[in-house]
């Protein structure tokens, strides 16, 4: 199994510029997230997927967009980059279920991306 | 989700047990306690997540206090590729909800 896959794996862009990253699982799982990570900081969630057709704000959203487009995928979309948006982003996925129990969250190896 | 606290840092040395501690005192009674490492620049990984009773797996134990206000994440016998950033998030199950990441422990494995 792949787990989850995330393209591109590096990117440049110049501020004012739009991208979209992409995330695909191949697990069945119900829920997905986008984090980013700046430089010796833990995650932050920036949108959430609990199920196919919705989507959350999470912590820091301003500036992005998400689409669910599917169960296996979920992108994030930077409309205008700016150099603040300069991270590591990480895609997760999880199984959840109704109860007490749950699973552990599978993430991508990260998209690192530069905003000059 | 309750709040975690854990020191910034630890040192092990190779082939011996590294012991990482958790408070999370205000932990409410429906929410879990997670374990997740970040090796340098890769994804976190899930490790091991516990209610209130001790947990093991392949790779590690989970050590939940009798008042759940603290927890131990164990690794028996540290190796070098166990250096990482290892993360206590604590949360309810069982929902859509997203995992609350600090800045963990980072652990050093030393030979």
């Amino acid at each position: 199994n792949a787990g989850v896959t995330q393209t591109p794996k590096f990117q440049v862009l110049k501020t004012g510029q739009s991208m979209t990253l992409q995330c695909a699982q191949d697990m069945n799982h119900n829920s997905m997230y986008w984090y980013r990570q700046d430089p010796g900081m833990g995650l932050r969630l920036i949108y959430y997927s609990a199920s196919e057709g919705t989507t959350d704000k999470g912590e820091v959203p301003n500036g992005y967009n998400v689409s669910r487009l599917n169960k296996r995928e979920f992108s994030l979309r930077l409309e205008s980059a700016a150099p603040s948006q300069t991270s590591v982003y990480f895609c997760a996925s999880t199984r959840t279920r109704e109860g007490w129990t749950n699973y552990g969250y599978t993430f991508g190896s990260g998209t690192r991306l530069t905003v000059v | 989700d309750a709040k975690t606290t854990q020191p910034p840092s630890m040192d092990c040395a190779e082939g011996r047990a590294a012991n990482l501690p958790c408070n999370h005192s205000t932990i409410s009674g429906n929410e879990y306690v997670y374990w997740y490492r970040q090796i340098h620049s890769q994804g976190p990984q899930y490790i091991i997540h516990g209610l209130k009773n001790n947990e093991t797996n392949e790779m590690a134990s989970l050590i939940i206090t009798e008042d759940r206000k603290s927890s131990t994440l164990i690794l028996p016998h540290a190796t070098l590729r166990d250096t990482a950033v290892y993360y206590c998030i604590v949360r309810v199950a069982g929902s859509g909800y997203a995992l609350n990441f600090g800045k963990g422990t980072s652990l050093l494995v030393t030979p």
